[in-house]
Formats: C-alpha cells, sequence, structure tokens
C-alpha cells in the first residue's frame, strides 16, 4: 500500500507569491496532520483533520496560512502571501485513529522542502 | 501540560559500539502512548515503535531494543552493535488524552566507520 504522498517535494518561491502544498493520505485514514519542521522550533502540529473537518488549527501560524481538506484523499495547504521565515519542511501525516480509546500511529509523508527567498 | 525531553543533543560512537538514547516524558494523563521515530539524513520521518502506557515489557526488533519504565517516566531506545546506516535524528513522541503527538527536540546520532 501506497504511504503518505506529498508534493511538491521541494519548492522555491519569492517572497509575496502563493505557495500551495498537497498531501495525499494513507487511504482509509481517518487524520490528517500537518507539521512545520524548523532548526529553531523543531516539528510544530500546524492543524488536523477527522474525516475531513478541521479539528484544531491552533498551531497555524498566523492568516497567511489556510488548510482545506476537500474529500477523505486530499488536502492542501495554503501560504499567502509566502515570507522568508515560512521556509523549512512541511510534513503531512496520516493515521487511523486518535485520541484517547485508540491513539493510532502517525504516518509521515517525506515532506515539501519550502524555501522562500 | 504533556513534555518529552530528549536531553541528548548529539552524539557520536563509531560502528559497532552500543548506543542509548534517552527519552523522559511529562504527562498526567493515565493513558498515554509513546513512540520513536528516525529522521535519516534524506529527510523523511519513519515510524519505529509505539508502546501503551500499560504495557512496560522491553521490546527487542533486531538490533533496536527499548526500555520504558512509568516509575521514572523514561522510554529509552538502545541501539546494539550501530552500524553507519543507523546515523540520524531521532525522535522521541507523546500523545496522551488529546490527538496531538508532541515530539522531544531529537538527538542526532553520528556513526563513524
Amino acid at each position: 500500500d501506497a504511504g503518505v504522498i506529498q508534493s511538491p517535494r521541494h519548492e522555491v518561491t519569492e517572497m509575496g507569491q502563493e505557495v500551495t502544498l498537497r498531501c495525499k493520505p494513507i487511504s482509509g485514514h481517518d487524520y490528517l496532520f500537518w507539521y512545520r519542521q524548523t532548526m529553531m522550533r523543531g516539528l510544530e502540529l500546524l492543524i488536523y483533520f477527522n474525516n475531513n473537518v478541521p479539528i484544531d488549527d491552533s498551531g497555524m501560524p498566523e492568516d497567511r496560512f489556510s488548510a482545506k481538506m476537500p474529500n477523505a484523499s486530499f488536502s492542501t495547504l495554503k501560504i499567502q502571501p509566502s515570507e522568508p521565515r515560512d521556509s523549512a519542511v512541511y510534513f503531512c501525516a496520516s493515521s487511523l485513529g486518535s485520541g484517547p480509546l485508540s491513539t493510532d500511529t502517525q504516518y509521515f509523508g517525506p515532506g515539501t522542502r519550502l524555501t522562500v527567498l | 501540560a504533556q513534555k518529552v525531553t530528549q536531553a541528548q543533543t548529539e552524539i557520536s560512537v563509531v560502528e559497532k559500539e552500543d548506543v542509548t538514547l534517552d527519552c523522559v516524558y511529562e504527562t498526567r494523563d493515565t493513558t498515554y502512548y509513546l513512540f520513536w521515530y528516525k529522521q535519516p539524513p534524506s529527510g523523511e520521518l519513519v515510524f519505529l515503535i509505539r508502546r501503551n502506557s500499560f504495557d512496560e515489557q522491553n521490546e527487542i526488533s533486531g538490533r533496536y531494543s527499548w526500555n520504558f519504565q512509568k516509575s521514572t517516566s523514561s522510554f529509552n531506545f538502545t541501539i546494539t552493535a550501530s552500524q553507519v546506516v543507523d546515523s540520524a535524528v531521532y525522535f522521541c513522541a507523546l500523545s496522551g488524552n488529546t490527538d496531538k503527538l508532541i515530539f522531544g527536540t531529537g538527538t542526532r546520532l553520528q556513526v563513524f566507520p
């Protein structure tokens, strides 16, 4: 079975441009998570979805960031307008279940390395 | 609040040495899960193991072993006879009564030939 798929793997853009990162979770997984990894802040949870519904977006840094999950097999993370401080590796992860009764393993995609010039 | 501490920022060993990566966690949840992930130089995050708070049995998988001790709130990871391919950043993580995974800051392991 295919793992979590992310695209693009690398993105270089100029400040002010819109950036869209894409994720396809593992088929059958109900939860989808977006993380950001930087040297300064480590791995941060940005937002997560359960059955396509956003549950917690408290980690989204500001209004320039938005995420959607229009169906069970696709999610996007958009940054508009992008800034140099958004440069990071963005990971998508999915799991079968989560929470106190069935905290399942999160499987991560390969990540998208974003560079904003 | 939940917290994971990986006090070792970087460890360097020579191939075939045994190495232990420390992980200390804090949580008030009675049911929780602990994880280890590996991030090799290529950048992906690879799941290694999950343990729940009711299972304190140590686990061994090939050269990898994990020691879970609730009394000291630790979930340490040992690599026996390390190899160059073990060079990576290793993350310990905790999940409790929320859907969120709390990561430690990671330990960079360098194995020299």
